[in-house]
């Protein structure tokens, strides 16, 4: 019954490998987003969608490509890795950020991403 | 742009201290605030939230007062136990600007030791 869920828990992979991680949400939110907390536990946002559509998109490499098939998934695909990647990638979802933006975010227990 | 400015850590306290996490904030527009907490190995967690000026979030023993006339939300509770040791994180959402992102605070990490 987990609300926000992501796979894999740990990542690990070499520099220029391609990779990706999947996020699903059952809350019913029709907003999802993709976090990165560095070594210092700092947050920055990456992406937002709201019911598919891109809405946030923060000066992050085109190297990554967040794509949402449906309002529940969210997931981030992540070309020629690089050292720098190395992090925790959050998902989260909200109710529509148009709607409440009252409502807190939801996020999944993250995506520990090694980049050796 | 919004900011949100949180005192740095670590903080390290002994069991049934009282805790204060300081966090001030800017915004164009009037925001939402809220507190988070990260467990180890685990994502964020809503801690409590205010929406209005003077309105008070508690949670678990923890509160904290949206105050307008000094852009603070700072975090307390009277008795820390050993398993509040966390990363906690001030954040808003700012209704009039940034279709929703909402900013983080840096994050301030507590010990309480037994």
């Amino acid at each position: 019954d987990t609300a926000v869920s992501q796979t894999p828990k740990y990542l690990v992979t070499q520099m220029g490998n391609d990779k990706s991680i999947k996020c699903e949400q059952n809350l019913g939110h029709d907003t999802m987003y993709w976090y990165k907390q560095d070594s210092k536990k700092f947050l920055k946002i990456m992406f937002s969608y709201n019911n598919k559509e891109l809405i946030i998109n923060e000066t992050v490499p085109n190297r990554f490509s967040p794509k949402s098939p449906d309002k529940a998934h969210l997931n981030l695909h992540i070309n020629s890795l690089e050292l720098g990647d190395s992090a925790v990638y959050f998902c989260a979802s909200s109710q529509s950020i148009f709607r409440d933006l009252n409502s807190p975010l939801h996020f999944g227990n993250g995506t520990r991403l090694t980049v050796t | 742009g919004d900011s949100v400015t949180q005192m740095e850590g670590p903080v390290t306290l002994s069991e049934e201290a009282f805790l204060t996490i300081n966090c001030t904030y800017t915004a164009t527009g009037y925001p939402s605030l809220f507190w988070y907490v990260q467990y180890p190995g685990e994502g964020l967690q809503l801690l409590l939230k205010a929406t209005k000026a003077d309105d008070k979030g508690s949670n678990k023993g923890f509160e904290a007062t949206y105050r307008k006339e000094t852009t603070s939300f700072h975090l307390e509770k009277g008795s820390v136990q050993v398993s509040d040791s966390a990363v906690y994180f001030c954040a808003l959402s700012d209704h009039d600007t940034n279709a929703g992102k909402s900013t983080f605070g840096d994050g301030t990490t507590l010990t309480v030791k037994p």
